[in-house]
């Protein structure tokens, strides 16, 4: 079993819609949870940034851990087309430089 | 403020060949990580250097070798290349103490 399970996609949505994407893990060690989204032929950006359970928000972004569940969320809201990228759950077991694991990433497309 | 650099953006090899790949890190980032993405997987880990020495190292054979200079830029070396060895490759730049991974664009290399 993998560390961390991502379903890659592809999802396709139109604009303005609810989007969800979802991670599970198995390490019950993890306590830091990122977001990266890749745009093509890009390197990784942090999106979200959370620590151990609960909500984080940021504009049309919402980052969800459930530590009891091994279950991460990323809600994206009115999406936009420049939303359209692939998105790569990540964890950490502890701060600072420790090795980041990623999800297989789940790529999104927007249709205006 | 420069981010992290890597060069080249892309490479063509042939099997059995080396290759060595390069980057610089962001401003004020003592540590260097590097990793391998092939296509539509997550980023997996190879390994990491501070104080130009080898951190942590993934699950990578010794044939991924790397180097990092007093001026924190980072070389990654692949010896006897494999067509399996055929993916872009991040460097990702950190503080030690605070992490804030950033990551550059990557070289992709493909072997042929």
């Amino acid at each position: 079993q993998k560390e961390v399970e991502q379903d890659p996609g592809p999802l396709s949505v139109p604009e303005g819609a609810i989007v969800s994407l979802n991670c599970t893990y198995s390490n019950s060690a993890f306590q830091y949870f990122m977001w990266y989204r890749q745009y093509s032929r890009k390197g990784p950006e942090l999106l979200m940034y959370t620590y151990s359970s609960g909500n984080k928000e940021d504009g049309r972004f919402t980052a969800q851990v459930d530590k009891s569940s091994k279950y991460i969320s990323l809600f994206i809201r009115d999406s936009q087309p420049s939303d359209s990228a692939t998105y790569l759950c990540a964890m950490l077991t502890q701060g600072g430089s420790e090795k980041l694991v990623f999800g297989k990433g789940t790529k999104l497309t927007v249709n205006p | 403020d420069a981010g992290v650099t890597q060069s080249p953006t892309h490479l063509i090899k042939t099997r059995g060949q080396q290759v060595t790949l390069r980057c610089s890190p962001k401003s004020g980032h003592d540590t260097v990580s590097w990793y391998q993405q092939a296509l539509g997987q997550g980023p997996q880990f190879i390994f990491q250097y501070y104080e130009e020495e080898e951190r942590q190292r993934g699950n990578f054979p010794d044939r991924f070798s790397g180097h990092q200079f007093p001026n924190y830029s980072s070389e990654l070396n692949v010896n006897a290349l494999l067509l399996g060895d055929s993916a872009l490759y991040l460097c990702a730049s950190s503080s030690l103490s605070l992490g804030g991974y950033t990551f550059g664009s990557g070289t992709r290399l493909t072997v042929v």
